[in-house]
């Protein structure tokens, strides 16, 4: 059971340059999750989707769109990547509305120079 | 103002006391609350969520919510330096499927 799995791992851009984080949940959950987390700034949510077919605006959504492509996959385009994007990138899935937990992938490292 | 506020830390505690966390949230309508530990360089891993005013305990872990306050609380029993770790708070809001994280706080077990 491989839970929830990001590529690439690591990954070093060029300003201006675009690229799409890729997350994949094996889980059948319902909601899924894009965060950032820099240093001393806990996570920031990007962008979430609440269910397939949905997709809304988090805390830091500037710079980012996000395509829910089906209940599995959740991608984060970055289109003109800056160097204040410069973060390491969690995606999160969670099964039910209420109290029930997010389940992290493993995290993306994304340096912009 | 953020909506979930923490003290980022370091926050020293001895081995063997207790670690007492903290945690207020903004949105009134807030339902479910998390904690979440991270170590450096790995994903954030759930300890407990609560979502009733009170306590609710589990193992070394006691979790205690305040709605009223807008404030939740996570105290460690017992510190082993292995609870060295960044602690996150998690505040669903309103619409329950939105998960806000606070900045977390930085705690270190001294020996």
């Amino acid at each position: 059971n491989a839970g929830v799995t990001q590529t690439p791992k690591f990954q070093v851009l060029k300003t201006g340059q675009s690229m799409t984080l890729q997350c994949a949940q094996d889980m059948n959950h319902n909601s899924m999750y894009w965060y950032r987390q820099d240093p001393g700034m806990g996570l920031r949510l990007i962008y979430y989707s609440a269910s397939e077919g949905t997709t809304d605006k988090g805390e830091v959504p500037n710079g980012y769109n996000v395509s829910r492509l089906n209940k599995r996959e959740f991608s984060l385009r970055l289109e003109s990547a800056a160097p204040s994007q410069t973060s390491v990138y969690f995606c999160a899935s969670r099964p039910l509305l209420g109290v029930t937990e997010a389940f992290f992938g493993q995290g993306t490292r994304l340096t912009v120079v | 103002q953020k909506e979930v506020e923490q003290n980022s830390g370091p926050l020293s505690v001895p081995e063997g006391a207790i670690a007492s966390l903290n945690c207020t949230y903004s949105d009134r309508g807030s339902q479910s609350f998390f904690w979440y530990r991270q170590y450096s360089g790995k994903s954030p891993e759930l300890i407990m969520f609560i979502y009733s005013n009170g306590d609710k305990e589990d193992g070394r872990f006691t979790a205690q919510l305040n709605k009223a306050s807008q404030y939740v609380s996570l105290l460690i029993r017992d510190s082993q330096p292995s609870d060295s770790a960044t602690y996150l708070c998690a505040v669903t809001g309103s619409s329950a499927s939105k998960i806000i994280f606070g900045s977390g706080t930085r705690l270190s077990i001294r020996p």
